[in-house]
């Protein structure tokens, strides 16, 4: 069974720094997708990046970017320029064929003013 | 207008009781979830369904049961509660295969069930 592991549960940054947040995932699979989704406190799940497996090049979205290494399993995002607004809850997200998506237990970011 | 919405938003009720929880989805997508945030564990498959007459378990189905009523709508019954079953409960949408990997699955804004 695929697992997704994220083994920081809570990470601060300082305003406008970098910050990246680590994931790895375990999975037999060689086609699958990988997503971070953000929660801030008004709880609502907000899908951030996603990247697909049999891409090489690693996504970016504006401020956001992925390190993905396949065969490390690994998925970790990358926050530039932090802002207060980006203070939430990040899970990372593993979905196969299935079309069922395994979350990890997730990092709180918090954003030192 | 909300692509998709969960009623009620925020629900206590007693040990024993029979609660449902309600999905409606206005975005034509033919697959519907419903998951359980508990805190430090993540978001938790309850049930899944790919379409109306095509309704599967998820990870930890026990003690909760699903209707599809009608492609936008899905709801969640937990037909005798228990203090365990306080969570947040999340209900997702997604669209066929291809349009899902590209957009990911899309939530609602969560139920907050509290179980006395």
């Amino acid at each position: 069974a695929q697992t997704v592991t994220q083994s920081q549960p809570e990470m601060s940054v300082q305003e406008a720094e970098t910050v990246t947040l680590s994931c790895t995932y375990d999975t037999s699979e060689s086609d699958y997708y990988l997503f971070w989704y953000k929660q801030p406190p008004s709880r609502q799940m907000i899908l951030v990046i996603r990247q697909e497996a049999y891409k090489q090049q690693n996504a970016t979205e504006n401020r956001f970017s992925v390190n993905f290494q396949k065969a490390a399993k690994s998925f970790s995002l990358k926050i530039s320029d932090s802002q207060l607004g980006d203070a939430a809850m990040y899970f990372c997200a593993y979905r196969s064929d299935g079309d069922k998506i395994i979350f990890g237990k997730g990092t709180r970011l918090h954003i030192l003013p | 207008d909300a692509d998709v919405t969960q009623t009620p938003r925020n629900r206590i009720t007693k040990t024993g009781k029979r609660i449902m929880l309600e999905c409606s989805q206005t975005k034509g997508h033919d697959r519907m979830y419903w998951y359980r945030q508990d805190p430090g564990l993540g978001l938790r498959l309850i049930y899944y369904s790919f379409d109306v007459k095509d309704i599967n378990k998820g990870e930890i189905s026990d003690g909760y049961s699903v209707s599809r009523q009608a492609q936008a709508k899905f709801s969640l019954s937990l037909e005798s509660a228990i203090p365990n079953q306080t969570a947040l409960y999340f209900c997702a949408t997604s669209d066929h295969f291809r349009d899902a990997t590209r957009k990911g699955q899309f939530f609602g804004p969560g139920t907050r069930l509290t179980v006395l």
